[in-house]
Formats: C-alpha cells, structure tokens, sequence
C-alpha cells in the first residue's frame, strides 16, 4: 500500500542529546513537510522540502535540521537546541502544488 | 504569520444531532481543506474544496468553500459514536502554494 511511514512512533530524548525522527513515503510525491503539534494548536510548520537537496525553513526552524538526500525520504533532527521538544510530531507529503497534503501517523518525542 | 480562527474548539453533541463547524482567516485563500484527526494518529483528509462557493459532500460530511474566499465550513449530520476526534481546517494563501496555514481544532465528543 503507498503511504507514509513515520518512526519511531514514541522517542525519548535525554538532556544535551540530538534526536532524529524518520519520515518516508512512497507515494513518489514531491514535497514534504515537518509539523509540530501541541496540545490545543494547530499544526505549525518547522521545515519544507519542495525537491530532492532543497528545503526551507517554516514558522518553528529554531533547533531544528533536515534533510533531503532521497524523494522519499525526510529525517527530521531535534537538536540539543531545543529547548522544549515535548510535542506530537507529523510528516505529511503532497504531489504538487496546491495538491493537498497526507500525513502520517505522527512521532510523539518526550524528555527523559 | 497567517492565522486561521476556527469555530467552536470543542462539541459535545448527542448522537444524531447535526454538527457544524468552520473557519475564517483575514486574507484570501484558494484551496480549503478539512481533516479528521484521531487520539494518536496523524490527520486524515476529508475533503478538498478548491472553488469559491464549491459545495463538497463525502457520506454524511458536507464542506462548502465560502463566497468570500475567506471562510469554510463544515457540517456533519446524522452524528454517530465513531465520528468522535478533532477535525481541523485548513487553507493555502493565494500568494504562497507552498504552504498549508491550519486552524487550531474542533474536538468533537458525541455521546451514545
């Protein structure tokens, strides 16, 4: 089945420590996002990419990084950086402009 | 940055009744989208509204794209048990295709 993979689906981070949460899909869309969800808000952007080795910074980029090595692939990095991480992460992707976009089943990262 | 208001945060209803919700933003946008979100899991699209004043319907959900370009709304009748999660709209800017702007949720409980 096409669809996007996001894992591990719970990560917990120790102080001082860089995290990477997984995103894949295979349903060869071109763009791909990172969202953060907290509680009572909506989705907000922390990173896009529209092609393969390019991507932009959304709303929430601080201490946060990515990467765009593959079509379908896009790692999302918490970095040590940030200072409050605890949140429901989400992966979405969209097959162009305008298209609406899919998400997948989402990471919740929690401090240790 | 852009914000989308969205209307009411939360519902209690009872099983049958209609429900009603909707979002309004400050400036034009050209698509809409409505989604559905369970506890622990990523959105799922429920319908896509890309004219103004399209009138849109999936099963027992109905979405229209309002006139002004500025609004959306969605109604769901006929409320049973499963429909129970937070729906969130969301809308692309007409100057910006890259990015999906999303509203904060409506948390729908419907009691049996």
């Amino acid at each position: 089945d096409g669809g996007i993979t996001q894992s591990p689906k719970y990560l917990f981070r120790k102080e001082g420590q860089n995290v990477t949460l997984s995103c894949e899909q295979n349903l060869n869309h071109d763009a791909m996002y990172w969202y953060r969800q907290d509680p009572g808000q909506g989705l907000r952007l922390i990173y896009y990419s529209q092609i393969v080795n390019d991507f932009q910074k959304g709303d929430i980029a601080e201490g946060y990084s990515v990467s765009r090595e593959k079509k379908e692939s896009f790692p999302l990095t918490v970095t040590s950086a940030q200072k409050n991480p605890t949140a429901f992460y989400l992966c979405a992707s969209e097959r162009g402009a305008a298209q609406p976009q899919h998400f997948g089943d989402g990471t919740r990262l929690s401090i240790l | 940055g852009q914000q989308l208001n969205q209307s009411p945060q939360s519902m209690f209803i009872q099983e049958g009744e209609d429900v009603s919700m909707n979002c309004t933003s400050s400036s034009i946008f050209n698509t809409w989208l409505w989604y559905k979100q369970d506890p622990g899991e990523g959105p799922v699209l429920l319908i896509a509204l890309y004219k103004a004043g399209e009138l849109t319907s999936n099963g027992r959900l109905t979405a229209q794209f309002g006139i002004t370009r500025k609004d959306s709304f969605l109604n769901i009748s006929a409320s049973i048990p499963s429909d129970v999660g937070i729906y969130f709209c969301a809308g692309q800017h007409i100057n910006n295709f890259n990015k999906f702007y999303f509203g904060s949720g409506t948390k729908l409980n419907v009691k049996p």
